[in-house]
């Protein structure tokens, strides 16, 4: 099955600093990359997801690249904020609807 | 429109019961999924569930089952609870169509405590 490594574990910024979160992927069937936001206490958002047939998708602040030769996906936040503190987590699927996550990045800005 | 419904937010057993966790999709979510949260393991796909036929199911034991109802809700079961059981189970559910995934859409969780 799939398996999902996600580098750092955890990852520490000066507030206004950018912040890259490496995952890599085992199984080359998949072709969906979701990235979630899990604050303290809180469910796991969904702040940006990725498809294979694209290298490069940008949100504001946010973007994610995709290297599917390599089997790794990136997460890329520029101009960190605060409440950019959060857990985040990387995922893969293929077109079975099953996600496998990486074992998540706890980000701290500091202001 | 409403968002993923899970209950009940909080469960404390003793080892040894039973729990049945709930939870609604969002309206004309057909697919649901659960996954157990914990500090070591991180995100763990239990099952899935599309149209009542369980679609996927991860790594657990067979303590661990679902279903899911005609109107899109769907149940988790465990069953001989361990103290290892104690964790955040996460539903969420997604539009999905055959062949191209959609996003998921979790709920606050069903936090289980056993003792």
């Amino acid at each position: 099955g799939e398996n999902v490594e996600q580098h750092p574990s955890t990852l520490s910024v000066q507030e206004g600093d950018s912040a890259v979160i490496k995952c890599t992927y085992s199984d080359s069937a998949s072709n969906y990359f979701p990235w979630y936001k899990q604050e303290l206490g809180k469910r796991p958002q969904l702040i940006i997801d990725i498809r294979s047939n694209v290298g490069e998708k940008k949100d504001q602040r946010i973007a994610v690249t995709l290297n599917k030769t390599a089997k790794h996906f990136s997460l890329h936040i520029t101009e960190t904020q605060p409440e950019d503190s959060a857990v985040y987590f990387c995922a893969a699927s293929d077109a079975g609807n099953m996600l496998t996550f990486g074992g998540g990045t706890r980000l701290m800005v500091k202001p | 429109k409403a968002g993923v419904t899970q209950t009940p937010r909080y469960l404390i057993k003793t080892r040894g019961q039973q729990v049945t966790l709930s939870c609604s999709p969002i309206s004309g979510h057909r697919s649901v999924s659960w996954y157990q949260q914990t500090p070591g393991q991180g995100l763990q796909f239990l099952f899935e569930y599309f149209s009542e036929t369980q679609r996927n199911k991860g790594n657990f034991p067979g303590r661990f089952s679902g279903r899911q109802f005609s109107n899109s809700r769907s149940e988790m079961n465990v069953s001989t609870l361990e103290l290892g059981d104690s964790a955040l189970y996460l539903c969420a559910s997604s539009l999905w169509d055959r062949g191209s995934n959609s996003p998921l859409h979790f709920g606050n969780g069903t936090r289980l405590t056993v003792t």
